[in-house]
């Protein structure tokens, strides 16, 4: 079965600092597709960036940055120039085919002004 | 474009009751997933539809159902209500068709077991 870890349970940044949330995955499978959602306080979820497994480059958007390590199985994502509006819960998730996305435990960030 | 709309947001309901919750997905996404999220086990995954169908099921005992109708809109019904049922649950869509597809989540439904 597929498990997603994230071993961060909260994290703090200084506001225009950066930030690096961890994140590791287990799996047989050699295509697959993994994601970065945040959840803030309104509850919804919100992706925040997508790596497909088979793309050696590493999937930027705006000031959110991944480092994609699959032969080590690890997915981090990077935050760069934190904004207050950063701070949420931050989940990492993987699916192979269909709408099925596991989970990790989440991590909690905090953006100190 | 209007997003994934979950209704109602709030729910108090007593043991053993049912319940139903309803999800309707971004116009032209046919596949609708549900998922279960508390803070023990974090989230799970409860089903997927896609067209109509169940095309994916989670590890949840059969009181957890769902359907989905020719519009794409979907509901999700739990019976005979546990106070471990508390959680929030969580719709998404996309289109069903491509792998990378990312999932659009709604606001949640917040359903409380007394």
């Amino acid at each position: 079965a597929q498990t997603v870890t994230q071993s961060q349970p909260e994290m703090s940044v200084q506001e225009a600092e950066t930030v690096t949330l961890s994140c590791t995955y287990d799996t047989s499978e050699s295509d697959y597709y993994l994601f970065w959602y945040k959840q803030p306080p309104s509850r919804q979820m919100i992706l925040v960036i997508r790596q497909e497994a088979y793309k050696q480059q590493n999937a930027t958007e705006n000031r959110f940055s991944v480092n994609f390590q699959k032969a080590a199985k690890s997915f981090s994502l990077k935050i760069s120039d934190s904004q207050l509006g950063d701070a949420a819960m931050y989940f990492c998730a993987y699916k192979t085919s269909g709408s099925r996305l596991t989970f990790g435990e989440g991590t909690q960030l905090t953006v100190n002004p | 474009k209007a997003g994934v709309t979950q209704t109602p947001r709030y729910l108090i309901k007593t043991r053993g009751q049912q319940v139903t919750l309803s999800c309707s997905p971004i116009s032209g996404h046919r596949s609708v997933s549900w998922y279960q999220q508390t803070p023990g086990q974090g989230l799970q995954f409860l089903f997927e539809y896609f067209s109509e169908t169940q095309r994916n099921k989670g590890n949840f005992p059969g009181r957890f159902s769902g359907r989905q109708f020719s519009n794409s809109r979907s509901e999700m019904n739990v019976s005979t209500l546990e106070l471990g049922d508390s959680a929030l649950y969580l719709c998404a869509s996309n289109r069903g068709t491509e792998k990378i597809s990312p999932l659009h989540f709604g606001n949640g439904t917040r359903l409380t077991v007394t």
